[in-house]
C-alpha cells in the first residue's frame, strides 16, 4: 500500500513569505507527526495529532508555525513570515493506534528560506 | 523533557567488521527504544526497536541490547556491508508518541 506523502518535496521562498506544507498519511492511521530536521542533526518534534485533534503542539519555534489536520486525515503546516532558521526538513510521519507501532515517516520536504 | 545522547558521531568500518552505537536518554519514563536508518536524501526508516522490558533484541545482522538501570541502548550491526552505509539515528519515547532523537551517526563501510 501506498506510504505518507508529502508536497511539494522542495520549496523555495523569500525571506517573510508563507508557505503551506502538506502531508498525506498512511490511510486509517489516527496519529499523525510533523518533525523539523535541520542539516546534520536528528528530527525534533514540532507537533502531534490524533485524528483531527492537535494534543500536542509544544514543539513549534514560534506562533508563525500553525499545523492543523481538519478531516483527521492530510495535514498542513503553513508557516508564516518564513525566516532563513526556518530553512530545513519538515517531516510528516503517521502511526496505527497503537502505542508501540512504527511511526512511517514520509520523504519530507526540503524548505529553503532565501 | 528527554533527552537524547548518541555517540559516535561518524564511524568508519572495514567490510564484514562490526559497528557499534550507544546512545544514553534522560528521562527514567522512556519506554520505547526505536532505531531508524535514513540514507542521504531518503525518509528515515525503522529497522529494530525495543520496549523497556527487554533486554536484548536480534533481527538477522542487528541487534540492540538495554540497560534501564544504566540509561543506555546500543546498536549493533554485524558482518557489515556497503549497503549497511547510512546515517542511524536512535530514538526514545517518554510518553506514548513523542519521539525525541539522538543526532545521528554516519557510518561508512569501506569496501
Amino acid at each position: 500500500g501506498a506510504g505518507v506523502s508529502q508536497s511539494p518535496r522542495y520549496k523555495v521562498a523569500k525571506r517573510g513569505q508563507d508557505v503551506a506544507l502538506r502531508c498525506d498519511p498512511i490511510s486509517g492511521h489516527v496519529s499523525l507527526f510533523w518533525y523539523q530536521q535541520a542539516l546534520g542533526q536528528g528530527p525534533e518534534f514540532l507537533t502531534y495529532f490524533q485524528n483531527e485533534a492537535q494534543l500536542d503542539k509544544s514543539g513549534l519555534p514560534s506562533d508563525r508555525f500553525f499545523a492543523e489536520r481538519p478531516e483527521g486525515s492530510v495535514s498542513t503546516l503553513k508557516i508564516q513570515r518564513t525566516q532563513q532558521e526556518d530553512s530545513a526538513v519538515y517531516l510528516c510521519a503517521s502511526r496505527g493506534l497503537a502505542v508501540y507501532n512504527e511511526q512511517f515517516f514520509g520523504p519530507g520536504t526540503r524548505l529553503t528560506v532565501l | 523533557g528527554e533527552n537524547v545522547e548518541q555517540h559516535p558521531s561518524t564511524l568508519s568500518v572495514q567490510e564484514g567488521d562490526s559497528a557499534v552505537i550507544k546512545c544514553t536518554y534522560s528521562d527514567s519514563a522512556s519506554n520505547y527504544f526505536p532505531w531508524y536508518k535514513q540514507e542521504l536524501g531518503k525518509r528515515p526508516q525503522l529497522i529494530i526497536d525495543i520496549r523497556s522490558n527487554v533486554g536484548e533484541k536480534k533481527d538477522q545482522r542487528i541487534a540492540v541490547t538495554l540497560n534501564k538501570t544504566a540509561k543506555h541502548f546500543s546498536l549493533h550491526i554485524t558482518e557489515t556491508q556497503p549497503e549497511d552505509s547510512a546515517v542511524y539515528f536512535c530514538a526514545a519515547i517518554p510518553n506514548d508518541y513523542k519521539l525525541s532523537f539522538g543526532a545521528g551517526t554516519t557510518v561508512t563501510v569501506r569496501a
